[in-house]
């Protein structure tokens, strides 16, 4: 089992829709976590601490839910601006270690 | 505020010659810094890090070696290319949080490197 699992996607949402994404840990001794935006041939930028049982940001919301290891993303009214590839993050290798996931691709369409 | 910055942002290399690409980070002190590697179409791989100079801890075996001569400052360096070098490569450092927390990291604009 990998550290951190997403679903590659891509999720294909229109305009206003809200979509969830979810992300798996293997290490139940991690402690913290994290989702990151990153466009094409960019680098990834921090969107979302999540420390403890959420985190809500304007129209994104974090979630970790410990007993089934796992966090989640949602994003409601979805932009045409929000179409990119959200990364999951934790520190599942250690407290010194962040391990990505594979990312989860988001498309945005009119 | 803290600034990251990495070079060259591009470069092309044969196979079997040398690498350095280097990272350094300005407005903090003693940063945890990281190298990552992005293969096309995949996700980061956490290649090294390090809590201190002349520490590094290597997370992969390969012919990829990485140093911190100073404090903000760290290089990734290999002395003969695979073609499987090809990647993006993102230096980081991480931010401070509360104790028994991580903190979060903040990239480099990243090096993109060809492998012919």
């Amino acid at each position: 089992r990998k550290e951190v699992e997403q679903d590659p996607g891509p999720f294909n949402v229109p305009e206003g829709a809200t979509v969830a994404f979810n992300c798996t840990y293997s290490n139940s001794a991690s402690q913290s976590f994290f989702w990151y935006r990153q466009d094409c041939r960019k680098e990834p930028k921090l969107l979302m601490s999540v420390y403890s049982s959420g985190n809500e940001d304007g129209r994104f919301t974090a979630q970790l839910n410990r007993a089934s290891q796992y966090i989640s993303l949602l994003i409601r009214d979805s932009k045409l601006s929000d179409s990119a590839t959200y990364l999951c993050v934790g520190n599942t290798g250690g407290y010194n270690k962040l391990i990505f996931g594979a990312g989860t691709r988001l498309a945005v369409h009119p | 505020s803290q600034t990251i910055h990495q070079w060259p942002a591009t470069l092309v290399q044969p196979v079997g010659s040398p690498l350095s690409l280097e990272c350094t980070v300005e407005g903090t002190s003693n940063p945890n810094l990281y190298w990552y590697r992005q293969a096309a179409g995949r996700g980061l791989q956490l290649l090294f890090y390090s809590v201190g100079i002349g520490q590094i801890s290597s997370e992969v075996p390969q012919n990829l070696s990485a140093s911190r001569p100073q404090d903000r400052q760290f290089i990734l360096s290999s002395k003969k290319l695979l073609l499987s070098d090809s990647g993006f490569y993102l230096c980081a450092w991480k931010g401070w949080s509360e104790a028994g927390l991580t903190g979060e990291l903040f990239f480099g604009e990243g090096s993109r490197l060809t492998v012919l």
